[in-house]
């Protein structure tokens, strides 16, 4: 069974610091994304990676950088939280080329106050 | 650029009800359709999808049809039950962007 991981359900940040988000797949997919969802915005994508240490920019990329140094981990960085990021973080993979078939995790609430 | 409009949401059914969730599109060239589902407390899943017009997805008892001349591919089951209660995406993947895009998601609670 396909799975994705993200470290921690819950978190709380004050602003101005540096949070990490991380994000495990254990299917071998090329792809991972991260995107954030909020109500009535639905999920815009932050940043996405299609190979080890290759990145791009989503929508909506001010604010956060990326890291993936192996397949299987992505992680998202906020050099410096500020309560405009308190959102629900969501990481997905995918197989190419059909990256339109993505595998979720359960997402990380983070809030930031 | 693509986007993808839901009907606003809570949408509130009692079981065994007629469900209906409408989506709409904007893009450029012959995007695929989707449509996944969020449970509570869980991530996003595939639910169907369509890849051409006319193509009917289905899943679960759930159906959509692509319909190319009205740019919709709205979410139908004919008898809802509690457990469907979640949140549901409309999604759209053009190739040019190699990127999905999602609709707001519309949130479905059944009653018994």
């Amino acid at each position: 069974d396909v799975k994705v991981t993200q470290s921690s359900r819950y978190l709380v940040k004050r602003t101005g610091e540096k949070v990490f988000l991380e994000c495990v797949q254990d299917m071998d997919h090329e792809n991972m994304f991260w995107y954030r969802q909020d109500p009535g915005l639905g999920l815009r994508l932050i940043y996405f990676s299609y190979d080890v240490k290759m990145k791009e920019k989503g929508d909506i990329p001010e604010g956060y950088s990326v890291s993936r140094e192996k397949k299987e981990r992505f992680s998202l960085i906020l050099e410096s939280a500020s309560t405009n990021q308190t959102s629900m973080y969501l990481c997905a993979s995918s197989a190419l080329p059909q990256s339109y078939e993505q595998y979720f995790g359960p997402g990380t609430r983070l809030t930031v106050t | 650029g693509d986007s993808v409009t839901q009907m606003e949401g809570p949408v509130t059914l009692s079981e065994e009800a007629f469900l209906t969730i409408n989506c709409t599109y904007t893009a450029t060239g012959y995007p695929s359709l989707f449509w996944y589902v969020q449970y509570p407390g869980e991530g996003l899943q595939l639910l169907l999808k369509a890849t051409k017009a006319d193509d009917k997805g289905s899943n679960k008892g759930f159906e959509a049809t692509y319909r190319k001349e009205t740019t919709s591919f709205h979410l139908e089951k004919g008898s809802v039950q509690v457990s469907d209660s979640a949140v549901y995406f409309c999604a759209l993947y053009n190739n040019a962007g190699n990127m999905l895009t999602f609709g707001g998601g519309t949130r479905l609670m059944v009653k018994p």
